[in-house]
């Protein structure tokens, strides 16, 4: 089955512990981004990638970190998480930006 | 910056019922325009995607509309049913040197037995 996986989907954390939050695409998609929702502000883009070790900034990316090593994966790392990182979290891939969206069924974070 | 606006941000109708969602944007130079729909706590799902060259998509009971020019998009669902509750997102892609897509913030719908 065609699918967008994450992992966790649920954490609670305290500030400062680093964490990393996976997606995987199934799909061959050169294009994968981040983005995050929060109540009254939407969904935002955080980072996005064109393909393999091609990475830019979306919207929102301070105090995020990317890497794409393979065209499969594309975790979402927090080095060092604070409270207004409070939020739920979707990965999406396609096969270019022009394309159709595939998102992930989301994490929600809560750091504490 | 592309900012997207939908409207109404809230939509409560009986079962059976045509209606209209309307998104705008701010910036025509736009690849595409996606419609998303989310239940609660879950993700998105994509419903139709539409090409800046293209002035409509249809699917099942959906049908969206674009008007790039004005900066404009209809999202109309016809006979709406109970299963059709959930938040409605528009987005709209970009790209001159980057690519990303804005999204709107979206219209809650209710439909009522």
């Amino acid at each position: 089955e065609a699918q967008v996986t994450q992992n966790p989907r649920y954490l609670i954390t305290v500030t400062g512990k680093k964490l990393t939050v996976t997606c995987s695409q199934n799909m061959n998609h050169e294009y994968m981004s981040w983005y995050r929702q929060d109540p009254g502000l939407g969904l935002r883009q955080i980072y996005y990638s064109m393909n393999v070790e091609v990475t830019d900034k979306g919207d929102v990316p301070e105090g995020y970190k990317v890497s794409r090593k393979e065209k499969r994966n594309f975790p979402l790392i927090l080095e060092s998480p604070s409270p207004n990182q409070t939020s739920l979290y979707f990965c999406a891939s396609s096969p270019g930006i022009i394309y159709e969206q595939y998102f992930g069924p989301g994490t929600r974070l809560t750091v504490t | 910056k592309q900012e997207v606006t939908q409207i109404p941000a809230a939509l409560s109708v009986p079962e059976g019922e045509n209606l209209v969602l309307n998104c705008s944007f701010t910036d025509s130079a736009i690849y595409n325009l996606q419609w998303f729909r989310q239940d609660p706590g879950k993700g998105l799902t994509s419903l139709l995607l539409i090409q800046s060259s293209q002035r409509e998509q249809t699917s099942g009971r959906l049908n969206a509309s674009l008007d790039k020019s004005s900066g404009r998009s209809t999202l109309y669902i016809a006979a709406s049913q109970p299963g059709d509750s959930a938040t409605y997102l528009c987005a709209v892609s970009v790209g001159s040197g980057y690519s990303t897509l804005t999204f709107g913030k979206g219209t809650m719908l209710l439909v009522s037995p």
